[in-house]
């Protein structure tokens, strides 16, 4: 099993502040497998980022995503106030064939 | 847009059977597309529970195959889970969604607004 570990697990900043949440893999993700979703309370996940970099359909670009092997990175640029949620890392390939990270609650200092 | 609404009991006794249906609207089920179960318990992050092609192909995650069914019914767009021999372990929100997938891999989206079962008598 691929074990996603994502840190810090609570971050505090404040809007306008750039935020770099990162999700490192126990064993390499094969190609480009890697997605990041945002999470609200009593909300379902919203896709952000998907194949590493690329943003999913209306989500703004102060998202961005980087990394490859086991190391991946969720950027947001400048943060708005309605950025503040959970965000979950996805992998997929290895067995099970998808698991996620454990979440990293990004909180307004 | 394609949108998907989970449906069933909120409630399960403990080692009865939890049974949901995930209705899929704005898409058909039988487009090229895998359909996942995915929970998460209160306060918990998220697992996949597994997935099902509209041709009937599963694929489960290994810690819930022995008491995972997933099915799907093409008439009504729809495809529904079945977990049995559940504890309060299962409590959980559950959501449906479509995966996705291409060269550059394999995600989820969009997400349905999840349904929470507890298990409890």
């Amino acid at each position: 099993e691929i074990v996603l570990t994502q840190s810090p697990g609570t971050l505090s900043l404040s809007p306008g502040e750039r935020a770099t949440l990162s999700c490192r893999a126990s064993q390499s993700v094969s190609n480009t497998y890697l997605a990041w979703y945002q999470q609200k309370p009593g909300q379902a996940p919203r896709l952000l980022i998907y194949g590493v970099s690329s943003r999913a359909t209306g989500i703004p670009d102060r998202f961005s995503g980087s990394g490859s092997g086991t190391d991946f990175t969720l950027t947001i640029s400048r943060l708005e106030p309605e950025d503040f949620a959970v965000y979950y890392c996805q992998q997929y390939g290895g067995s099970p064939l998808y698991t996620f990270g454990q979440g990293t609650k990004l909180e307004i200092k | 847009q394609v949108q998907l609404q989970e449906s069933g009991p909120g409630l399960v006794k403990p080692s009865g059977t939890l049974s949901l249906t995930c209705a899929v609207s704005g898409a058909s089920i039988s487009d090229n597309n895998w359909w996942s179960w995915i929970r998460q318990p209160p306060g918990k992050g998220l697992e996949w529970i597994g997935e099902i092609y509209h041709s009937g192909s599963t694929n489960y995650n290994p810690s819930l195959k022995s008491r995972v069914t997933i099915s799907v019914d093409k008439s009504k767009n729809q495809f529904s889970l079945n977990l049995n021999s559940v504890t309060a372990a299962d409590t959980a929100v559950y959501y449906c969604a479509r995966n996705q997938g291409s060269e550059a891999g394999n995600w989820f989206d969009p997400w349905g607004q999840g349904t929470l079962v507890t298990v409890s008598s």
